[in-house]
């Protein structure tokens, strides 16, 4: 079983839709991260918690600590939002990083 | 962006042959990881480095040895190269905990 877990593994909107993605986990952590991944690109860093909200133009991620959950949200979706979306934790022991197996968006204009 | 690069960035290659990827850094950053990305399974690690001449195995760490003899190269050695090796290989730098800066990925084919 993966530590990190995410849904949807897929998901299609129209352009201008509300989106959400899910995370959850398992272990305990210092930190959560949101990646994003665009087709046959790098790997960048969207956002990084330990705790309440964070707000980046029309991304908004969310953690709850206690339910070990997190939410990544993208407000007014575009078609350049499309891309593989994915979960990472620090272990609250060591330096390694847990990742889920990513969320792939595709938003129609 | 952080400066991270990987050489190659594309290598086809036959089964039993040895194959060496690198890491290059100038961030002078501590920790250095080589993960691959497989379709189902996402990133997964495959050994990391929190220092010169200092790595740990990862939880796929069979068939690959890494080798840290600089702070800014971290290089990913496949003994002898297998299909099941056949991947995208990532590399990534932190200087502690908190973010990972990714490079580009090198693209592995065995044939």
């Amino acid at each position: 079983k993966n530590e990190v877990e995410q849904s949807p593994q897929n998901l299609t909107a129209q352009e201008g839709e509300f989106i959400t993605i899910n995370c959850s986990y398992s272990v305990g952590i210092s930190a959560l991260h949101w990646l994003q991944q665009h087709p046959g690109g790098g790997i960048v860093s969207l956002f990084m918690l330990s705790s309440g909200k964070k707000k980046h133009g029309r991304l908004i991620a969310t953690i709850n600590i206690q339910e070990k959950h997190s939410s990544l949200h993208i407000t007014a979706s575009h078609p350049r939002d499309s891309a593989v979306y994915i979960c990472a934790v620090n272990r609250n022991t060591g330096n390694q990083f847990y990742f889920g197996t990513g969320t792939s968006l595709t938003v129609i204009p | 962006d952080a400066g991270i690069t990987q050489s190659p960035r594309h290598k086809v290659t036959e089964t039993g042959t040895p194959v060496t990827l690198r890491c290059h850094q100038t961030e002078n950053h501590r920790y250095m990881y080589w993960y691959r990305q497989d379709p189902g399974h996402g990133l997964r690690l495959i050994h990391y480095s929190y220092g010169v001449k200092d790595t740990d195995k990862g939880e796929v760490s069979d068939g690959y040895s890494v080798s840290r003899s600089k702070t800014e190269d971290f290089l990913l050695t496949l003994e002898s190269a297998t299909s099941s090796q056949t991947s995208v290989y990532f590399c990534a730098i932190s200087a502690g905990a908190g973010e990972q800066y990714f490079g580009p990925g090198t693209r592995l084919t065995v044939t």
